[in-house]
């Protein structure tokens, strides 16, 4: 079976510190991967998805930036974090075909709750 | 851009008593999902509707996509205090691609004992 794995669970760093979270994907290949964050207030929003390896599609402008290393591998970085960067981050993936339009389902990870101060 | 109005944000009820929680959009959506979400967790989808005027049931929970294929509404019967969470959807529309998912941004549900 699938599963997804995503840390840290819980994360606090200071306004200007790096970031890098990562998230690997078990029990497929090739899987489509998403960055999501979710505020409050503002639902979940896709910041980055990739179709496969070294291809990354950016959703927003912002200092964050994704990298997929390997097939199964997602990473989100920044140089330097915002006041404005906290939030909850999901990493998801689907076994994407072609369309969301059917039965495409995203199996998102448990998680980071990131705080920066 | 298409955007997914849920409502209402927050609904607090009595264990037992039934509820139903809204979808809308202003756009026509080639399919809809729903995700329940617990606190510091990810989402789980629950059910994916399709058809306009489809209806799906799981347990005691009813999912209706609209005639139109513009909204969509869970039904929750006989509440317990297990459905609370975050309630999602999600449209999907034609010609969207690996990015074709707009979420709602959910309905809080607490379910008191």
């Amino acid at each position: 079976s699938q599963t997804i794995h995503q840390w840290p669970a819980t994360l606090v760093q200071p306004v200007g510190s790096p970031l890098s979270l990562e998230c690997t994907v078990e029990g497929t290949s090739n899987p489509n991967l998403y960055w999501y964050r979710q505020a409050a207030g503002r639902g979940l929003q896709l910041l980055f998805y990739s179709v496969g390896i070294g291809q990354i599609s950016s959703e927003v402008p912002q200092n964050l930036s994704a990298s997929r290393p390997q097939d199964r591998q997602f990473i989100l970085s920044s140089k330097k974090l915002l006041l404005s960067d906290s939030g909850f981050y999901l990493c998801a993936w689907s076994a994407f075909t072609g369309s969301f339009e059917t039965n495409e389902k995203l199996f998102f990870g448990s998680g980071t709750q990131l705080s920066v101060l | 851009t298409q955007l997914l109005e849920q409502s209402p944000q927050f609904l607090s009820i009595q264990e037992g008593e039934n509820l139903t929680v809204y979808c809308n959009s202003s756009s026509v959506f080639s399919s809809l999902q729903w995700y329940r979400q617990e606190p510091g967790e990810g989402p789980v989808l629950l059910v994916t509707v399709v058809t306009g005027g489809e209806v799906k049931k799981l347990k005691r929970l009813t999912f209706q996509f609209g005639d139109a294929r513009k909204d969509s509404s869970l039904h929750i019967t006989a509440a317990q205090p297990g459905d609370t969470g975050l309630y999602l959807c999600a449209g999907a529309w034609s010609g969207g691609g690996a990015d074709g998912l707009t979420f709602g941004k959910g309905t809080h549900l607490i379910i008191q004992p």
